[in-house]
């Protein structure tokens, strides 16, 4: 099985704080994704990267992929209460088809006030 | 403000009966997906139509589950019957996916239909 392992599982900041959260394979991807989940709500797309070493900017987020397409960070600055969500990985296999997209299992951040 | 529903939005059942979940996709996406989200396994693909026909049903138990789409806006998901492992929040997601375009397969995701068989 080509999992995406995601780390810290679960993360609690105060407002203000940076963090970091990974996501990890041993597999290549071809592109891959972020995705921020709302309790009750289905996830919603942050951005896709596709090129090794890619760095991509959002406001206060900033992705990253891996020079090998094998894994990608996503960092927050200056966290708000407004980023608390499950944030998801997921990712296409090289080679693989369009269609299917393999989710890690998310890092559930909490940022306090 | 186009956006993917699903009704309802949650269902509780007992162990044996009939389940079905509702899906309307974007208007003009041209792939419907069903997940399922569970603590333990997160977000699992079950199945997904492409212009309305089946591609891929492989990661649903085909004893119990059956995925379709009648017409363009409506697709369904049912169990029959349900069990207590099937507890869990399905989503239905839509795309205009280009299949061999790197990146170019974003993934609206519905609300989701929180299911409880007891």
């Amino acid at each position: 099985t080509q999992l995406l392992e995601q780390s810290p599982q679960f993360l609690s900041i105060q407002e203000g704080e940076n963090l970091t959260v990974y996501c990890n394979s041993s597999s290549v991807f071809s592109s891959l994704q972020w995705y921020r989940q709302e309790p009750g709500e289905g996830p919603v797309l942050l951005v896709t990267v596709v090129t090794g070493g890619e760095v991509k900017k959002l406001k206060r987020l900033t992705f990253q992929f891996g020079d090998a397409r094998k894994d990608s960070s996503l960092h927050i600055t200056a966290a708000q209460p407004g980023d608390t969500g499950l944030y998801l990985c997921a990712g296409v296999h090289s080679g693989g088809s369009n269609y299917k997209l393999t989710f890690g299992k998310g890092t559930l951040l909490t940022v306090n006030p | 403000d186009a956006r993917v529903t699903q009704t309802p939005r949650h269902k509780v059942t007992e162990m044996g009966q009939e389940v079905t979940m509702r899906c309307q996709p974007i208007l003009g996406h041209n792939t419907v997906f069903w997940y399922r989200q569970t603590m333990m396994q997160g977000l699992e693909l079950l199945a997904y139509f492409r212009n309305r026909a089946p591609l891929d049903d492989s990661g649903m138990p085909k004893d119990r589950f059956s995925a379709e789409m009648p017409d363009a806006t409506l697709a369904t998901l049912k169990i029959q019957p349900s069990e207590p492992r099937d507890s869990a929040v399905y989503f239905c997601a839509s795309g205009q996916i280009m299949r061999t375009v790197r990146g170019h397969n974003e993934q609206f995701f519905g609300p989701g239909t929180r299911l409880t068989v007891l």
